[in-house]
């Protein structure tokens, strides 16, 4: 139940392509949905964020979308660019009062091609 | 305005000695979170700290690892005795105390163990 369920592991796009990626969890309790992306030897960015009460949310070429009757959300990256070559990790946060421990999924590694 | 720093960025232990890593918050941040990453996978969830208060340390091995985030000072996660399986990226993130579920994410230390 404390489970964070995310695909694919990979994905190639072309330029200017809609990269999707999607994660899963079961907690209902769940309250705070962030996506992370990570380059080669650097630490996570937060990129964009998002909480149960909102079905979308747009920051640039990033939006979530989020289902809470499936429990599932998605980032979509918009005119994807040979820059948003990274590893993307969606996270959760269970609900223990106080303490936002993220639950990461296991990252999507993302190549758009030139 | 600094992000989190985590220094060293690089750090080789052979079998039994002890490892140190420190970090220190974003300025005006009072909550800082460790999380391991092995190769390949995901963060997990170590240990959250306050000032001078280890908040919830269930991610923590029972043994050979401690973290103390003093009154004044860097955050410390210190591994005794250190094994092969120990090699891994340790980040840690830290938040505002208004928005404590925003976290922000260090550079990272990476431990080797020969």
């Amino acid at each position: 139940q404390q489970q964070v369920k995310q695909s694919p592991q990979s994905l190639i796009v072309q330029k200017g392509g809609i990269p999707i990626i999607n994660c899963a969890y079961e907690n209902t309790a769940f309250d705070y949905f962030p996506w992370y992306q990570q380059f080669p030897g650097k630490g996570p960015a937060l990129l964009i964020a998002i909480r149960p009460d909102v079905s979308e949310k747009k920051e640039g070429r990033f939006t979530i979308s989020f289902n809470k009757s499936a429990k599932q959300f998605s980032l979509h990256i918009m005119d994807s660019q040979p820059g948003d070559s990274a590893t993307y990790f969606c996270a959760a946060s269970p609900p223990t009062s106080g303490t936002y421990k993220y639950i990461f999924g296991t990252g999507t590694r993302l190549k758009v091609l030139a | 305005n600094a992000g989190v720093m985590q220094n060293p960025r690089h750090l080789v232990r052979r079998r039994g000695q002890e490892a140190r890593l420190r970090c220190s918050p974003m300025k005006g941040h009072s909550h800082v979170y460790w999380y391991r990453q092995l190769p390949e996978e995901g963060l997990k969830f170590m240990v959250y700290l306050q000032k001078e208060n280890i908040i919830d340390e269930s991610g923590m091995p029972k043994e050979r690892f401690s973290a103390e985030f003093p009154k004044e000072g860097p955050s410390i996660l210190r591994i005794q005795q250190v094994v092969r399986g120990d090699s891994a990226a340790y980040f840690c993130a830290s938040s505002p105390r208004q928005t404590f579920y925003e976290q922000y994410f260090g550079p990272g230390t990476r431990l080797t163990v020969t």
